[in-house]
């Protein structure tokens, strides 16, 4: 699976969108690129996932570069309950069994 | 449903002693991965099964770790003898692949809280 880089931290304003960056420079054609947070003291919990074109649910919108090599995930009303840490991964969708490599995450802090 | 359900929340022990880690998942999901999370090394994938079938035990740190999985609704993480080292957060995790294989979302319990003194 490829490898994703992400700034160690950003602060955000409670109310305003929040743009989380992830470099994934080295993405093959057929890998996805997925969101995952941690909130404190939880478990990790999924947030969206998208190949090449952009995605929106309930949680975030993520919007691919066209030639895949970055990502952004925005959290449209940053809440301070999405002060979290924020996971990025890029891996095949259905290969070796949904395994899914963390890597450092960027912690995000929703300030008032 | 009550998502996947992971026990003890806490669990402290001495040195040596053995400690198991019990994780239901999501009924209906076909796999199933535990995690260790600690401070120096992040998220860890430890071992994954399929099916109640091992597939993937490449991160089990040594000999002393040990998992199971004797039904399709209960799994075991063991560690004997423990050590202080192992003191770290132990995650469980569930999903199912869906049926274009693209659907995949893991869904994590609560985790275990290890301290081994």
């Amino acid at each position: 699976d490829a490898k994703t880089t992400q700034p160690p931290s950003m602060d955000c304003a409670e109310g305003r969108a929040a743009n989380l960056p992830c470099n994934h420079s080295t993405i093959s054609g057929n890998e996805y690129v997925y969101w995952y947070r941690q909130i404190h003291s939880q478990g990790p919990q999924y947030i969206i996932h998208g190949l090449k074109n952009n995605e929106t649910n309930e949680m975030a919108s993520l919007i691919i570069t066209e030639d895949r090599k970055s990502s952004t995930l925005i959290l449209p009303h940053a809440t301070l309950r999405d002060t979290a840490v924020y996971y990025c991964i890029v891996r095949v969708a259905g290969a070796a069994g949904n395994k899914l490599t963390f890597g450092g995450g960027t912690r995000v802090l929703v300030k008032p | 449903d009550a998502g996947v359900i992971q026990s003890p929340r806490h669990e402290v022990t001495e040195m040596g002693q053995e400690v198991t880690l019990r994780c239901k998942p999501i009924s209906g999901h076909d796999y199933l991965f535990w995690y260790r999370q600690t401070m120096m090394r992040g998220l860890e994938l430890l071992i994954y099964f399929n099916n109640n079938v091992p597939i993937d035990d490449s991160g089990m740190p040594e000999d002393r770790f040990s998992a199971k999985m004797p039904n399709a609704s209960f799994s075991t993480l063991k560690i004997q003898p423990s050590e202080p080292r192992d003191s770290a957060v132990y995650f469980c995790a569930s999903s199912s692949p869906g049926s274009l294989a693209t659907n995949e979302k893991l869904f994590f319990g609560s985790g275990t809280q290890l301290s081994v003194l």
